[in-house]
């Protein structure tokens, strides 16, 4: 099964409303997650990188005011997508890595499309 | 800055063929993997290699890694429909196991009769 959970897996909004996904490590605890971006026939971009307790970092372009990134507990990453748009629409990916077990975990997307 | 090459990105392939898929990366790293993607859906692991001359194998897929080269194969023997999908590998940025991965753009590879 999933070690790795990410909600919602799909989600379709109203341009300039918020949305939330969740990436949950179930089974080992992350202190950091990833999270990625992916649009329609592209690769994987990372967006940032999310630490427990303290502040996200965020790769070059990221506007860390639009994708607030909280990272509360050792088993929780949430993105929050901020006043939504169109160009908004993407895949979006969280991964973390279990450090006992040496292993890389990926959530399984969340589509995100924004009307 | 961590760069990572695949090709080809696009790929048709008759069932029954062989076929090789390269990356390429620019700076010394300890991990490379290699994932399959099927439209809609997040990434399935495929192989991890963590040191040089590396080989994995599962069914007609094989991996390698030649870390002095800084370069992965993943070979497609006898292709069948079903390995069609998008392959990326992904290389690890850094030596601490808590670093994110770079992508390659990915190979998308359609199997034909």
């Amino acid at each position: 099964g999933a070690v790795v959970s990410q909600h919602p897996s799909r989600v379709i909004c109203k341009s300039g409303t918020s949305v939330k996904i969740e990436c949950r490590s179930l089974d080992f605890q992350a202190t950091t997650m990833f999270w990625y971006r992916q649009f329609p026939k592209q690769s994987l971009m990372l967006m940032a990188t999310s630490n427990e307790g303290s502040k996200a970092t965020y790769e070059q372009g990221v506007e860390k005011d639009k994708f607030l990134i909280n990272h509360a507990s050792l088993t929780l990453s949430t993105l929050t997508v901020t006043s939504a748009h169109p160009e908004d629409s993407s895949f979006y990916i969280c991964s973390a890595r279990d450090r006992v077990r040496e292993k890389l975990f990926f959530g399984s997307g969340t589509q995100l499309s924004v009307l | 800055e961590l760069k990572v090459e695949q090709n080809p990105l696009f790929l048709s392939m008759q069932e029954g063929k062989n076929y090789t898929i390269y990356c390429n990366y620019s700076t010394t790293s300890d991990r490379l993997y290699w994932y399959r993607q099927d439209p809609g859906k997040s990434l399935e692991s495929l192989f991890v290699l963590l040191s040089n001359g590396a080989v994995k194998q599962e069914g007609r897929l094989m991996a390698s890694l030649d870390t002095k080269a800084r370069l992965s194969t993943l070979h497609i023997t006898a292709a069948v429909h079903d390995l069609s999908a998008t392959y990326f590998c992904a290389v690890d940025i850094g030596p601490s196991g808590n670093t994110p991965l770079v992508f390659g753009k990915g190979t998308r590879l359609s199997v034909i009769a």
